[in-house]
């Protein structure tokens, strides 16, 4: 089946220490993106992919980063200069094009800085 | 600037109801229009969208909104409610002039439906 697949699903982390969430996609998409949710707070963009080996910032990327070496993976770094890493985060992708296809997400990844 | 307004933190009905979750939007241009669904520890589903024609749109699962131009308004409605209904529900808005990393999401309402 085609999807979107996050791993790992819950991820703990001592402070100072970079995590590595990984986003694998088989839909053949070419644009990718990464939000963090916070309770109340909705979904927030942190980096965005509309093709392979280029990437945009979204409105938090301090503290992340991201690569596209590959149509279907966009892995997300989470750095030790990201101050409250502690949140849910969503992969999603997107056929490219017009912007009116809805974005498919993966399960999601849970981090928890200890 | 682009917003989304999802003014009840929590809607509460009994099953067999008919159910309103409201969301308005702010943009400079005119928009496309999502509706979106998570359970709890899980990502979003898509539910509808709104492009362009008709102001009624039909999605998954029975849910329906209206697009309603002149109250920047995008409704999301269901006839009778369903207990398996209750999530967390999310209206997110792209303006059509947009990048396609701008879909900007409200902050999501919860619904509860109860027996």
């Amino acid at each position: 089946d085609g999807g979107i697949t996050q791993s790992p699903k819950y991820l703990f982390r001592k402070e100072g220490q970079n995590v590595t969430l990984s986003c694998e996609q088989n839909l053949n998409h070419d644009a990718m993106y990464w939000y963090r949710q916070d309770p109340g707070q909705g979904l927030r963009l942190i980096y965005y992919s509309q093709i392979v080996n280029d990437f945009q910032k979204g409105d938090i990327a301090e503290g992340y980063s991201v690569s596209r070496e590959k149509k279907e993976s966009f892995p997300l770094t989470v750095t030790s200069a990201q101050k409250n890493p502690t949140a849910f985060y969503l992969c999603a992708s997107t056929q490219g094009g017009l912007g009116t296809g809805e974005l498919f997400f993966g399960e999601g990844s849970r981090l928890t800085v200890l | 600037a682009q917003s989304v307004a999802q003014p009840e933190d929590q809607v509460n009905v009994a099953e067999g109801n008919p159910l309103t979750v409201k969301c308005t939007y702010s943009v400079s241009g005119n928009p496309y229009l999502f509706w979106y669904v998570q359970y709890p520890n899980r990502g979003l589903q898509f539910l509808l969208k709104y492009i362009t024609g008709d102001n009624l749109v039909k999605g998954s699962y029975g849910f329906e909104a209206e697009f309603n131009k002149s109250q920047t308004s995008f409704h999301l409605k269901k006839p009778s409610a369903l207990v398996s209904d209750s999530a967390l529900y999310f209206c997110a808005v792209r303006d059509r002039r947009g990048s396609q990393g701008n879909l900007i999401f409200g902050k999501g309402t919860k619904l509860s439906v109860k027996p």
